[in-house]
């Protein structure tokens, strides 16, 4: 069966310093990784995907994550964060049955 | 375009009353999809549908009903709700897995 991990429940960070939520996975077929943000009140977007092709995959507001299949991680970095990306953060695998398996998330707080 | 739209976004219900929850997405997306998230747990399936008549059971599907008439709307009834259906109720399309899923603002729902 598939599962999804996110390593880190609380994520405390300065304006403007780099970023790196984790997330490790585990399936036995084929995946698709996905990042969604959800901020305050709101639905979940996406930030990104990895269906195939180039491991690093590039998103919005310049987040970007690396596929790596060895150690089974989609970890989303981000080079500087802005107060404005203060928010909760969710990795989620599928696979071609079309069911999404979200981790717990990781809530990204970012201070002044 | 709207997107994917949800009624109501709050409600409060008393222990073994009944309700449905409204889900509308203008996208043409054949693929719909009702999911709960409770603080700490991410979001759980728990119904899910392919088209128009086609429904399936996701991972948390007891205590819900859902069906799907046509492709545009997919309500989940709630048919004697209890303490522990107390959650942010989101709805989801997307046109072929693994591809995007979009998310509606959500329902709050509290059962006292």
């Amino acid at each position: 069966a598939q599962s999804v991990t996110q390593l880190d429940s609380q994520v405390p960070v300065f304006e403007e310093a780099p970023v790196e939520l984790r997330c490790n996975y585990s399936s036995s077929v084929s995946v698709y990784l996905f990042w969604y943000v959800q901020y305050p009140n709101q639905g979940l977007q996406l930030l990104l995907k990895y269906l195939s092709g180039s491991t690093l995959v590039k998103g919005i507001n310049g987040f970007e994550a690396e596929f790596n299949k060895s150690q089974t991680s989609f970890h989303l970095r981000k080079p500087s964060v802005h107060i404005s990306d203060t928010a909760e953060y969710f990795c989620a695998v599928s696979d071609r049955v079309r069911k999404l398996i979200f981790g717990t998330g990781t809530r990204l707080q970012v201070f002044p | 375009n709207a997107g994917v739209t949800q009624t109501p976004k709050f409600r409060i219900l008393k222990i073994g009353q009944s309700m449905t929850l409204q889900c509308a997405q203008d996208m043409n997306h054949n693929y719909m999809y009702w999911y709960r998230q409770d603080p700490g747990m991410g979001l759980k399936l728990i119904y899910y549908s392919v088209g128009a008549g086609i429904t399936d059971k996701g991972e948390v599907p007891n205590g819900y009903n859902v069906s799907r008439s046509t492709t545009e709307d997919f309500p989940l009834r709630l048919e004697l709700a209890a303490p522990s259906q107390t959650s942010v109720y989101f709805c989801a399309s997307s046109y072929s897995p693994p591809e995007t899923q979009y998310f509606g603002p959500g329902t709050r729902l509290l059962v006292l």
